[in-house]
């Protein structure tokens, strides 16, 4: 079944430190890969995607995201944390849809904690 | 440029009366999606809009249904309101290029807090 998983639901992180939020992936073909972000009470906000090329990606805000075909990985990544990263961070995948057409598919999404 | 805009932000309903969720897109986008998002549940996908034609359609019973208005606007409507669909109604808007090809990025509205009581 092609789907996308976040094996994560929180993770916690001092300010200043690096921070790693995982995303897998499992989609038939070659996938198109994105990372949003979710403050309280708002939409999502388009972080990064991956679509072809450099298998590192670099978003908004300091994110950056690696892909990993062999591992079917897409984790999240920023070298130093700051509090206001604090947020749901949803990982998406287009999936083929059993009608032919792709729908964007997310993750449970994972709650970043960044401490002081 | 405005980006999607959902109204109303915030909503409460009684158990078994009817609900419709606006949905405006990004000028130019011709596809409009649907999400719900219940505590704990992430995003699950209801209904894709494209060209004024259902795409495609979530695991969610018929009393959720929806329709595209030629100016590329939504509506998602849900009858018989139950206390479960308590939950932040997303609707995201993206560029369709080609057949069968979902555009790029997805942009989304602030939502709307449905609250069922």
């Amino acid at each position: 079944a092609q789907s996308v998983a976040q094996p994560e639901d929180q993770v916690n992180v001092a300010e200043g430190n690096p921070l790693t939020v995982k995303c897998t992936y499992s989609v038939s073909g070659n996938p198109y890969l994105f990372w949003y972000v979710q403050y309280p009470n708002r939409g999502l906000q388009f972080l990064l995607k991956y679509i072809t090329g450099d298998n590192l990606v670099k978003g908004s805000y300091g994110f950056e995201a690696e892909f990993n075909k062999s591992q079917t990985s897409f984790h999240l990544k920023k070298p130093s944390a700051l509090v206001s990263d604090s947020a749901l961070y949803f990982c998406a995948v287009r999936v083929l849809s059993s009608g032919g057409s792709y729908i964007p598919t997310f993750g449970r999404g994972t709650s970043l904690i960044v401490h002081p | 440029e405005a980006g999607v805009t959902q109204s109303p932000t915030h909503l409460i309903k009684t158990r078994g009366q009817q609900v419709t969720l606006r949905c405006s897109p990004i000028s130019g986008h011709t596809s409009v999606y649907w999400y719900q998002q219940a505590l704990g549940l992430g995003l699950q996908f209801l209904l894709w809009y494209d060209e004024g034609e259902e795409r495609n359609r979530g695991n969610f019973p018929p009393r959720f249904s929806g329709r595209q208005f030629p100016n590329y606007s939504s509506e998602l409507n849900v009858n018989a309101l139950e206390l479960e669909d308590s939950a932040l109604y997303l609707c995201a808007s993206s560029l369709v290029v080609g057949t069968g090809y979902a555009g790029y990025g997805y942009t989304f509205g602030s939502g709307t807090r449905l609250t069922v009581v």
